[in-house]
């Protein structure tokens, strides 16, 4: 019973590919986020969703398109990937914004 | 500017002690600190949150403590064990127009039997 599941786990592909991220909350949470951590493990938010509608996105290039079709699900579409998106993205979801969050575990992105 | 620091950025200790994890913030106005705990390949969990009125919280072998004049907030672990062995992370609620979180950039602890 993952509260908060995210796939794959590892992704490893070529630069100039597209792939996307999905993720899913069984905890009826309002609001879902997507996250990068870089090497540093510095955790920086991409985007955040309450109830489907887009509430922060923060400065992350075009070729990164969030969908969220319910508001258990926000997928993470990447275009043209590029080295510098090797990273670990996190999905989370919280009951409203600055609530506690409840993080996936991570898919590991890998741009070769 | 708003910002999250830890200290120390990475710390080793032997099966049994104690030891205290350190943030500093900058972050205004503050809604509430939480500390997570993050083990390897897993998402961040939370602990502890902390608001403005409070200056300790336990959980467990966990015990938070806040000083909001000085911006301070430290994370003890007593007795540690080999489970604890996680990066833990400071993260600080601003509240203006909306809630936003700042992240710290985390204290990887190992501890060895």
């Amino acid at each position: 019973d993952t509260a908060v599941s995210q796939t794959p786990k590892y992704l490893v592909t070529q630069m100039g590919n597209d792939k996307s991220i999905k993720c899913e909350q069984n905890l009826g949470h309002d609001t879902m986020y997507w996250y990068k951590q870089d090497s540093k493990k510095f955790l920086k938010i991409m985007f955040s969703y309450n109830n489907k509608e887009l509430i922060i996105n923060e400065t992350v290039p075009n070729r990164f398109s969030p969908k969220s079709p319910d508001k258990a699900h926000l997928n993470l579409h990447i275009n043209s990937l590029e080295l510098g998106d090797s990273a670990v993205y996190f999905c989370a979801s919280s009951w409203t914004s600055g609530e506690k969050l409840f993080f996936g575990s991570g898919t590991q992105l890998s741009v070769l | 500017k708003n910002q999250v620091e830890q200290s120390p950025q990475s710390l080793i200790i032997l099966e049994g002690k104690n030891c205290t994890l350190q943030c500093n913030y900058t972050v205004s106005p503050f809604s509430n600190l939480r500390w997570y705990k993050q083990d390897t390949g897993r998402g961040p969990v939370s602990l502890t949150i902390m608001t403005f009125s409070e200056n300790t919280k336990s959980n467990g072998r966990y015990t938070a403590t806040l000083d909001a004049d000085t911006k301070q907030s430290s994370l003890h672990i007593t007795a540690s064990q080999l489970s604890d062995s996680a990066s833990y992370i400071c993260v600080v609620t601003r509240m203006d127009s909306s809630y936003k979180l700042i992240f710290g950039s985390g204290t990887r602890l190992l501890v060895r039997p």
